[in-house]
């Protein structure tokens, strides 16, 4: 079984300022990670992904994730945030299933607002 | 056209009206989705087709039907729906057995059911 937490469902923060977006998770096996985020009205869009590689993800917009084994965790951080990054963002697991398929599961997501 | 497709972006159907939603891949992926995302809940796996078989199907009620008739097209036939089926239907891909197993969503259908 695998389950994915995201530990706050609403994030504010000023432009300019460090974002951190917290998700631990829970996984029978080594699992495949990944970070979304979804503008309004919008579909998802792959941020970054953590398999098996480096612990240190790097990602568009300048995002980055640290996978860190010992804590379950793989937090969404980002140095200075911008306005267009209002948005909302989903940490998601991944594992193998039958026909080579992947079944993910969500996180309920959580909101990035950000303030001039 | 690139990426993930989704048609009708919006629709409106009552209750005894049926329906379906079109998604089409352009990426040469071999696995497509269905999720149902509603306001205040986590988004919901619906249906997962890898190479053209079910492979996932989490207790969907069956007046939501799905077809894949081959690996770059998938349908969400809908009849008989309720007011809470209300929601944004997203399709999403992926190519499996490469390693690379993330997805690429289309934009979403916004369904009302009156």
């Amino acid at each position: 079984a695998q389950s994915v937490t995201q530990l706050d469902s609403h994030v504010s923060v000023s432009e300019g300022t460090p974002v951190l977006l917290r998700c631990n998770y829970s996984s029978s096996y080594s699992p495949s990670l990944f970070w979304y985020v979804q503008h309004p009205n919008k579909g998802l869009q792959l941020l970054l992904k953590y398999t098996s590689a480096a612990t240190l993800v790097k990602g568009i917009n300048g995002f980055e994730a640290e996978f860190k084994k010992s804590e379950t965790s793989f937090h969404l951080t980002k140095p200075s945030a911008h306005m267009s990054d209002a948005a909302e963002y989903f940490c998601v697991v991944s594992l193998h299933a039958s026909g080579g398929s992947y079944i993910p599961t969500f996180g309920r997501g959580t909101s990035l607002i950000v303030h001039p | 056209e690139t990426g993930v497709t989704q048609t009708p972006r919006h629709l409106v159907m009552g209750m005894t009206n049926k329906k379906s939603l079109k998604c089409e891949q352009h990426l040469g992926h071999n696995a497509m989705y269905w999720y149902k995302q509603s306001a205040k809940k986590p988004l919901e796996l619906m249906f997962v087709y890898s190479l053209e078989e079910r492979v996932e199907n989490n207790s969907v009620p069956s007046r939501f039907s799905p077809e894949c008739p081959n690996s770059s097209h998938l349908f969400l036939h809908l009849h008989t729906l309720q007011p809470e089926d209300s929601a944004l239907y997203l399709c999403a891909s992926s190519q499996t057995g490469t390693g690379s197993v993330e997805q690429y969503f289309g934009p979403g259908t916004r369904l009302t059911v009156t």
